[in-house]
């Protein structure tokens, strides 16, 4: 049964920061990864996805990387600011089609 | 606006009551999700369509709970006699086949149990 963790569960840094939040998944037959962010009570934005086949996937200051073969993916924030402070939450598509899911980093970037 | 839409956005009903939430997709994408979200966890995978065909359930989804999407278009999920348990955010999305597989979230519905 896949199962996926994000690790830290909360982060609190200053603003400026450069900074890595993780995501393990425990089976590596996936189709893709995606992280997402999600604000207080609200829906999910689509951040990136990477597909299995691929290694990484930059937009703007974010960078993820997947190495499947050891169950990881690493989501990289530069520069960060007081509009990134959001929960963020990565999601591998496995062998069944469905979405799961890890419970999420709480990142607070403090001005 | 091309994307998912989620009517209602908020739903707040006694103990008891049924509800209905429904999902559209965008359109041409022939693949239809439902998720639920509680309070400080990731989504949960309930029930996924292809086109008008519900092909899988997840064991979370009790006999309460029905999903439906009768022309391969829009979704409803409906739960019966609901309980505080219920209290949650309903997410759809949809995906198109072969398109990286991507699926697109709509807003949510959250849904208080009163």
């Amino acid at each position: 049964k896949q199962e996926v963790t994000q690790i830290p569960a909360a982060l609190s840094v200053p603003e400026g920061e450069n900074l890595v939040l993780n995501c393990s998944f425990t089976d590596s037959a996936i189709y893709n990864l995606q992280w997402f962010r999600q604000d207080p009570g609200k829906g999910l934005t689509s951040l990136l996805l990477i597909q299995s086949s691929q290694r990484e996937q930059t937009s703007g200051r974010l960078n993820a990387s997947l190495d499947k073969s050891s169950g990881r993916s690493t989501l990289y924030i530069a520069a960060s600011q007081p509009g990134d402070s959001a929960t963020y939450l990565c999601a591998v598509l496995d062998s069944n089609y469905q979405l799961i899911w890890g419970a999420g980093t709480k990142l607070i970037i403090k001005p | 606006d091309t994307g998912v839409s989620q009517n209602p956005r908020h739903k707040i009903t006694k103990r008891g009551q049924n509800v209905t939430f429904r999902c559209d997709p965008i359109s041409e994408h022939n693949r239809l999700y439902w998720y639920r979200q509680t309070l400080g966890q990731g989504p949960e995978f309930l029930t996924y369509f292809q086109n008008e065909a519900q092909l899988e359930k997840s064991r979370l989804l009790s006999d309460r709970f029905s999903a439906e999407r009768p022309k391969g278009s829009f979704s409803t999920l409906e739960i019966q006699r609901t309980e505080q348990g219920d209290s949650a955010m309903y997410l759809c999305a949809s995906s198109l086949p072969g398109h990286y597989n991507e699926q697109f979230f709509g807003p949510g519905t959250r849904l208080t149990v009163l």
